[in-house]
């Protein structure tokens, strides 16, 4: 059985920084591209970042570009997610997701982890 | 703010047909990028529906269909269940944002 299990979230004040990691298992995890995507409670869904398998390719919403890195271990089968110079709108429950499909801009993300919540306040 | 828009919500009784629209543009659905569906029950992380325009994951039950013409696609609930109450999202790629994006969301009610 695929799981994604995050951690890392927590309160911060404004302009602060916090790591996010999620630990995998079930599947052979360099193989697939992973991707945050981030829930405004009582809101929708927005993409946050795409990193493909390797790692050597790593893709951004521009709402977080310069502020946040995606990075993988595939030795340790782990997604992390460093968020810097964290806003009042960052303010979400993150999770990570298993990315699927042949092209890059047909990807879904079939499986989901249970998510993270991040509150920025001051 | 979205670039995928979904009536807010629909409602149905049991045993009917409803149908979720998701618009987009010749950016994301227009420009041929495939569009998938999740369900999102209360209090849980979402769950993927229809990949690909018009696949069903293994385990998800065949009333749930989906389509996509233009720069717009759809998902139809056929047999309306109580267990169908939830939230619906759709999701692509945009070519000038240059990322993923998703629907509004649709709440599902069952009657």
């Amino acid at each position: 059985e695929i799981q994604l299990l995050e951690s890392g979230g927590g309160l911060l004040q404004p302009g602060g920084s916090l790591r996010l990691s999620c630990a995998t298992s079930g599947f052979t995890f360099n193989n697939f591209a992973m991707s945050w995507v981030r829930q405004t409670p009582g809101k929708g869904l927005e993409w946050v970042s795409l990193i493909i398998g390797s790692g050597g390719g790593t893709y951004y919403a521009d709402s977080v570009k310069g502020r946040f890195t995606i990075s993988r271990d595939n030795s340790k089968n782990t997604l992390y997610l460093q968020m810097n110079s964290l806003r009042a709108e960052d303010t979400a429950v993150y999770y990570c997701a298993k990315g699927k499909g042949m092209l890059l801009e047909n990807y879904c993300f079939n499986v989901w982890g249970q998510g993270t919540l991040v509150t920025v306040s001051s | 703010q979205s670039v995928l828009t979904q009536p807010p919500s629909v409602s149905g009784a049991p045993g009917q047909r409803v149908t979720i629209s998701c618009t987009g543009s010749t950016s994301n659905i227009g420009a041929g990028h495939d569009v998938h569906w999740y369900q999102q029950l209360p209090g849980t992380a979402p769950k993927l529906l229809i990949y690909g325009n018009i696949n069903r994951p293994s385990g998800v039950p065949d009333r749930f269909s989906g389509s996509k013409s233009g720069t717009s696609a759809s998902l139809a609930i056929t047999g309306l269940q109580a267990e169908d109450e939830a939230d619906y999202y759709c999701q692509s790629y945009d070519s000038s944002l240059s990322g993923y994006v998703f629907g509004t969301g649709t709440k599902v009610s069952v009657l």
